[in-house]
């Protein structure tokens, strides 16, 4: 079973519209999660770190359920520029293991 | 924010030779850096960590004779490619975790804006 496993989509939304994505993880010690954005041919971006209480940040809000082993992040109206792949990491013993990557692809 | 520098960002160059990439932490100080492999349309895929000063751990499966990590200071790792083949062409990308960077959380991962290998 892999460490983290994502939808990889894609999701084709358009503009304004709220989206989700979840995450499952296998390991119930992970520490530290977190959602990253990565455009084509680039470096991952740090989105936003994962908080046990659930942390929202402008359009984004992301949850975190240990019970279930999942983390989902929300987008609330998104734009254009919201189109990317979201990766999902999960931080495991200060090793980080990557989910497979949700495309979004916003349209107008 | 923190930030991480790799050199080259692109490489062609020809099988059976050696690539040193280069990864840097611009304004903070990296005890650890990771290095990564992304191959089109997947996700990264750990390849090692390296810790300043100590060899690097390998994960499994990734050939330390084959992927040299040198850690040499607190700011720049290296990776070579040795005796580079066509399946070794990937995107590689280091990043390094923030550790006391101010600014950020401990655990922060800032990456590098990766190098993509071509070998012919």
């Amino acid at each position: 079973r892999k460490e983290v496993e994502q939808d990889p989509g894609p999701f084709n939304v358009p503009e304004g519209a709220t989206v989700a994505f979840n995450c499952t993880y296998s390991n119930s010690a992970s520490q530290s999660f977190f959602w990253y954005r990565q455009d084509c041919r680039k470096e991952p971006k740090l989105l936003m770190s994962v908080y046990s209480s659930g942390n929202e940040d402008g359009r984004f809000t992301a949850q975190l359920n240990r019970a279930s082993q999942y983390i989902s992040l929300l987008i609330r109206d998104s734009k254009l520029s919201d189109s990317a792949t979201y990766l999902c990491v999960v931080n495991n013993f200060n090793k980080f293991y990557f989910g497979s990557g949700t495309k979004l692809n916003v349209k107008p | 924010g923190a930030v991480v520098s790799q050199h080259p960002s692109w490489v062609i160059c020809k099988s059976g030779t050696s690539v040193k990439i280069e990864c840097r932490s611009l304004d903070f100080q990296a005890t650890t850096m990771f290095w990564y492999r992304q191959f089109p349309k997947q996700s990264l895929m750990l390849m090692a960590t390296s810790n300043e000063g100590s060899k690097a751990t390998y994960e499994q499966g990734v050939e330390k004779d084959k992927f040299l990590i040198n850690h040499a200071s607190l700011t720049l790792s290296t990776l070579t490619v040795t005796s580079a083949h066509p399946e070794d062409s990937s995107f590689y990308i280091c990043s390094a975790r923030a550790g006391q960077a101010r600014g950020a959380l401990y655990n922060e991962q800032f990456f590098g804006p990766g190098t993509r290998l071509t070998v012919l």
